[in-house]
């Protein structure tokens, strides 16, 4: 079973801060992806990474696959309290196939 | 975008009752839908992944006779959960894969509270 371990679990920061929220694991994995959730609503996909060293940016957000395909990072710069939520990491072995999904990192941004 | 809707939003049913959930995939096929449990402010635990018109795979630990999935056309998957119990108490997420492999959309959840 593949495991992803994310990290850290809770932060937070203040208003403009930046921040970095790690997923790792031993196994590689096809794609990886970035989520953002509100309570009581489903994840939103933020980002999807496929290819080893890929970096993607979305407005303030930069998302960063490992060569490896084994690890990927979230970083955020000058940090909104809209950022606040929580973000989940998730792999996917193979294309199509079931997700297996980090701890989550809760992300709390302080006016 | 794709969109899937799932229903109820909330549901709140007595010990002992069965609850069921859709999955609507609404503006594409979803071959594959995939069922989760997530607890207050941790992940998703992946129950079971559904293929339309064959039996659901479950994840270890998860007992298929109290959760039913039925996923009999492209576009909807439904969780049943049978003889409801206070522990039975949860967020329940579905998500489905669309064509091209990445695309997985997921719902907005549902809460169950058995009281």
């Amino acid at each position: 079973t593949q495991l992803l371990e994310q990290s850290p679990q809770f932060l937070s920061i203040q208003e403009g801060e930046n921040l970095t929220v790690y997923c790792n694991s031993s196994s590689v994995f096809s794609s990886l992806q970035w989520y953002r959730q509100e309570p009581g609503e489903g994840p939103v996909l933020l980002v999807t990474v496929v290819t080893g060293g890929e970096v993607k940016k979305l407005k303030r957000l930069t998302f960063q696959f490992g060569d490896a395909r084994k690890d990927s990072s979230l970083h955020i710069t000058a940090a909104q309290p809209g950022d606040t939520g929580l973000y989940l990491c998730a792999g996917g072995e193979t294309s199509g196939s079931r997700l297996t999904f980090g701890e989550g990192t809760q992300l709390t941004v302080n006016p | 975008g794709a969109v899937v809707s799932q229903h109820p939003s909330w549901v709140i049913c007595k010990s002992g009752t069965s609850v069921k959930i859709e999955c609507r995939s609404l503006d594409f096929q979803a071959t594959t839908m995939f069922w989760y449990r997530q607890f207050p402010k941790q992940s998703l635990m992946l129950m079971a992944t559904s293929n339309e018109g064959s039996k659901a795979t479950y994840e270890q630990g998860v007992e298929k006779d109290k959760f039913l999935i039925n996923h009999a056309s492209l576009t909807l998957s439904t969780l049943t959960v049978t003889s409801a119990h206070p522990e039975d108490s949860s967020f329940y997420i579905c998500s489905a894969l669309g064509q091209g492999g990445y695309g997985y959309t997921f719902g907005s959840g549902t809460r169950l509270t058995v009281v």
